[in-house]
């Protein structure tokens, strides 16, 4: 059980272009959802937290209007970057909490490569 | 603030020898931890979790953790290592914030295990 997954699961673009990185929950209803990103070598830095039916919550120094986060149902959330550039490019990942059996596990997707040229 | 640290970038080990990967804490009231573990490319697999009861809390594939206060330490452990876990580990802590509940990350430990 609790298992997230990412599509797709890596992507490349051209600078100025919109990229769509979709996470569902596959066997369990997930009210929110957690979005990071990873550069190289370095650990997962928190982007926003996605609530469903509401606004996500953006860690500061995150553009809310850059990366565009959308939580239409239990079991979706998605991350738009829009007007992609190079300095975007790293590696995306997204965790839910499963409430109905673990409210205080976050499981991982296995994440999207995100390459702007 | 809430987080947790991991002293050591990386952890060499033998396969077969005993293995540790260090995480310290810095958390106001009782602790909720966590240790992940990162293949390459991959996401992030949960191990295992303290949140209160054993300090000894044992995990997915043969991992286990203890939880010591006077230390604030949450050191990862395996009796024997194996080539295959060879990986990025993550220590992490729940803490709060608008949003609810959160993770923070330690800066992650790549083990290698060596035949």
């Amino acid at each position: 059980g609790a298992v997230v997954s990412q599509h797709p699961s890596w992507v490349i673009c051209k600078s100025g272009t919109s990229v769509k990185i979709e996470c569902r929950s596959l066997d369990f209803q997930a009210t929110t959802m957690f979005w990071y990103r990873q550069f190289p070598k370095q650990s997962l830095m928190l982007m926003a937290t996605s609530n469903e039916g509401s606004k996500a919550t953006y860690e500061q120094g995150v553009e809310k209007d850059k990366f565009l986060i959308n939580h239409a149902s239990l079991t979706l959330s998605t991350l738009t970057v829009t007007s992609a550039h190079p300095e975007d490019s790293s590696f995306y990942i997204c965790s839910a909490r499963d409430p109905g059996v673990d409210p205080d596990t976050q499981y991982f997707g296995p994440g999207t490569r995100l390459t702007v040229l | 603030a809430q987080s947790v640290a991991q002293p050591e970038d990386q952890v060499n080990v033998a396969e077969g020898n005993p293995l540790t990967v260090k995480c310290t804490y810095s958390v106001s009231g009782n602790p909720y931890l966590f240790w992940y573990v990162q293949y390459p490319n991959r996401g992030l697999q949960f191990l295992l979790k303290y949140i209160t009861g054993d300090n000894l809390v044992k995990g997915s594939y043969g991992f286990e953790a203890e939880f010591n206060k006077s230390q604030t330490s949450f050191h990862l452990k395996k009796p024997s290592a194996l080539v295959s876990d060879s990986a990025l580990y993550f220590c992490a802590v729940r803490v709060f914030n608008n949003a609810g509940n959160m993770l923070t990350f330690g800066g992650g430990t790549r083990l290698m295990v060596k035949p």
